[in-house]
């Protein structure tokens, strides 16, 4: 009964392949996040929908591309991957936040990334 | 300058001592502080909230919160080898018109019997 979850866990893959990550939460929260954490464990937000909306949407390159066909859903596509985006990705969901406030977010279990 | 600064450590505590973590930030109008714990491979749990100036206790763990000197710290009282993880302070930052987390590189913490 798990609260966000990820496919894959894992992620093998050449460089130069192009790779989707999913992510679903079944908290009924309206807001989601995808997160990259790097080799140093450094946690930097990269994309945010509310409502299906983008709303955050970090210096990250045009190669990452986020969808999310519906609330409870946000997926993360990535074209042409570099050896450098070899890291740990995380999604996160959260109730819709209050102007200057921060509700707590939940994170899925990663998708580990390795690019060869 | 980072928006939030946490000392990297290790910070190694026997067990049943006090072990106190500590973060600071940039942002004055940070509202929401929260404390996150990561075990080695996993993702980040909850361990607490603060939005307000003071102290907040659950548990074994209390949060401090100083927004006049822009710091948010941690204490974990009775510490036990099962606390021993890497802890990620996190602050809400405004801009341009949404909210978004910063987190800092985290504390690994080392409780040793």
């Amino acid at each position: 009964d798990t609260a966000v979850s990820q496919t894959p866990k894992y992620l093998v893959t050449q460089m130069g392949n192009d790779k989707s990550i999913k992510c679903e939460q079944n908290l009924g929260h309206d807001t989601m996040y995808w997160y990259k954490q790097d080799s140093k464990k450094f946690l930097k937000i990269m994309f945010s929908y509310n409502n299906k909306e983008l709303i955050i949407n970090e210096t990250v390159p045009n190669r990452f591309s986020p969808k999310s066909p519906d609330k409870a859903h946000l997926n993360l596509h990535i074209n042409s991957l570099e050896l450098g985006d070899s890291a740990v990705y995380f999604c996160a969901s959260s109730q819709e936040i209050p102007v200057g406030m921060q509700e707590t977010q939940y994170f899925g279990p990663g998708t580990r990334l390795l690019v060869l | 300058q980072k928006e939030v600064e946490q000392n990297s450590g290790p910070l190694s505590v026997p067990e049943g001592a006090i072990a106190s973590l500590n973060c600071t930030y940039s942002d004055r109008g940070s509202q929401s502080f929260f404390w996150y714990r990561q075990y080695s491979g996993k993702s980040p749990e909850l361990i607490m909230f603060i939005y307000s100036n003071g102290d907040k206790e659950d548990g074994r763990f209390t949060a401090q919160l100083n927004k006049a000197s822009q710091y948010v710290s941690l204490l974990i009282r009775d510490s036990q080898p099962s606390d021993s993880a890497t802890y990620l302070c996190a602050v809400n930052i405004f801009s341009g018109g949404y909210n978004k987390l910063i987190f800092g590189a985290g504390t690994r913490l080392a409780v040793h019997p």
